[in-house]
């Protein structure tokens, strides 16, 4: 079946710009996550969401970032007045349910730059 | 969140046996230890989870000691294509902590 799948899969934008992010999850799934990762480094959460409501989003880094997920299914991060520190790949998960027993399945991931 | 510590990377040779050993010193009484794989521009790909003793799957087998404070990872008979990032994670949460991973290079 259709794992998870992100667009775009490159974006290249000026600083102070804004963009928008997004992720299809696999159907029937009600967990889904965001995490950035930098060059060399592990996947830092951002946020997640169970259902339409954003469950935990202490990892975001700013109030320049912000993500939704209206029906419970597609999410998107925005990003707004975007700096080139925001540079990075922005990986989407999800999972069955929540909780940590459950496996996360990622996509591919967008790889932002900021120039 | 429970911390993280593994190596920063590791050799070995296509056929041989290969064992990643995670420090997780913090680990609480829920969490469980998870271990993610991560090929260069793709996302990272679920190995196995345990909770405590030995769990076997079709790619890999996880051994946790009694007190849960480390955990290794078996990767048996690796081939050039095992040559990833790998990451173990310790959590019950809805976010995981990924550290920055074992680099394991395997060489022909």
């Amino acid at each position: 079946g259709a794992g998870v799948s992100q667009t775009p899969s490159n974006k290249v934008t000026e600083k102070g710009k804004y963009v928008e992010l997004r992720c299809d999850p696999i159907s029937g799934h009600t967990a889904l996550y965001w995490y950035r990762q930098s060059l060399g480094q592990g996947p830092e959460f951002l946020i997640y969401f169970q259902g339409t409501g954003a469950a935990d989003d202490s990892g975001l880094p700013n109030d320049r970032f912000f993500a939704v997920r209206p029906e419970g299914s597609v999410s998107t991060l925005k990003i707004q007045r975007t700096e080139r520190g925001d540079s990075a790949v922005y990986l989407c998960a999800s999972s069955l349910s929540r909780g940590g027993t459950d496996t996360q399945y990622f996509g591919p991931g967008t790889r932002l730059t900021v120039l | 969140l429970a911390k993280t510590t593994q190596p920063v990377s590791m050799d070995s040779y296509e056929g041989q046996e290969v064992n990643i050993t995670c420090s997780h010193n913090n680990i609480a009484t829920n969490d469980y230890i998870t271990w993610y794989q991560q090929f260069p521009s793709q996302g990272p790909r679920f190995i196995i989870q345990g909770y405590k003793t030995k769990v076997t799957n079709e790619v890999a087998s996880l051994f946790i000691p009694a007190d849960r404070k480390s955990s290794t990872l078996s990767l048996p008979r690796v081939s050039l294509s095992d040559t990833a990032v790998y990451y173990c994670l310790v959590g019950t949460s809805d976010k995981f902590y990924f550290g920055s991973g074992t680099k394991l290079n395997v060489k022909p």
